[in-house]
């Protein structure tokens, strides 16, 4: 199993920019997560879905945010437009229904908005 | 969720079990704990969990105690591999779907 897979794995780019952040969960898995992780906050749940249906945004930080879950096996989190202090590493994590709570998570995407 | 009291940081040394604690006063009947771990620019990765009975699986044991209100994490025989931050959670499941919420953890600094 290849596990869950993020890419790019690190990003780069300026103030005003669209980011799109990617994630394939693990085939099968019917939950998929996003965490935002920075020094000063932690780790911090943006948004999860069941099924590929949103069930809780109230993480997201703010409307330039936004994510899609277009088909159980692939999710993305965009920003635009980006800000410096969007820089964070992201992970997406996934699980299955059949776990009991265990979240499976990516390597992270790490971004840096100049 | 209820949330964790852990201390900050800890050190073990290389051989020895690492034993961290974590407080959860406010944890109700049908919450269990998990304990996560999180390497250094790494995902962070599932350990154990338990509801009320004392867990072991091939990484750690979980002693949690009677009243429910704190637990213990063990690594048995610590490595420099397992310096990292950890992190306990109390949180409702069961096969439910709800995203766990991670506090600051303990940073566990496993010495030569």
């Amino acid at each position: 199993d290849a596990g869950v897979i993020q890419s790019p794995r690190h990003e780069v780019t300026e103030m005003g920019q669209e980011v799109t952040l990617r994630c394939k969960p693990i085939s099968g898995h019917n939950s998929l997560f996003w965490y935002r992780q920075t020094m000063m906050r932690g780790l911090e749940l943006l948004i999860y879905f069941n099924n590929n249906v949103p069930i809780d945004d109230s993480g997201m930080p703010e409307d330039r945010f936004s994510a899609k879950m277009p088909n159980a096996s692939f999710s993305t989190l965009k920003i635009q437009p980006s800000e410096p202090r969007d820089s964070a590493v992201y992970f997406c994590a996934s699980r299955s229904q059949q776990a009991s709570g265990e979240l499976f998570f990516g390597e992270g995407s790490r971004l840096t908005v100049l | 969720d209820a949330k964790t009291t852990q201390p900050t940081s800890m050190d073990c040394a290389e051989g020895r079990a690492a034993n961290l604690p974590c407080n959860h006063s406010t944890i109700s009947g049908n919450e269990y704990v998990y304990w996560y771990r999180q390497i250094h620019s790494q995902g962070p990765q599932y350990i154990i969990h338990g509801l009320k009975n004392n867990e072991t699986n091939e990484m750690a044991s979980l002693i949690i105690t009677e009243d429910r209100k704190s637990s213990t994490l063990i690594l048995p025989h610590a490595t420099l591999r397992d310096t990292a931050v950890y992190y306990c959670i109390v949180a409702s499941s069961g096969g439910g779907a709800d995203g766990l919420t991670f506090g600051k953890g303990t940073h566990l600094i496993i010495q030569p």
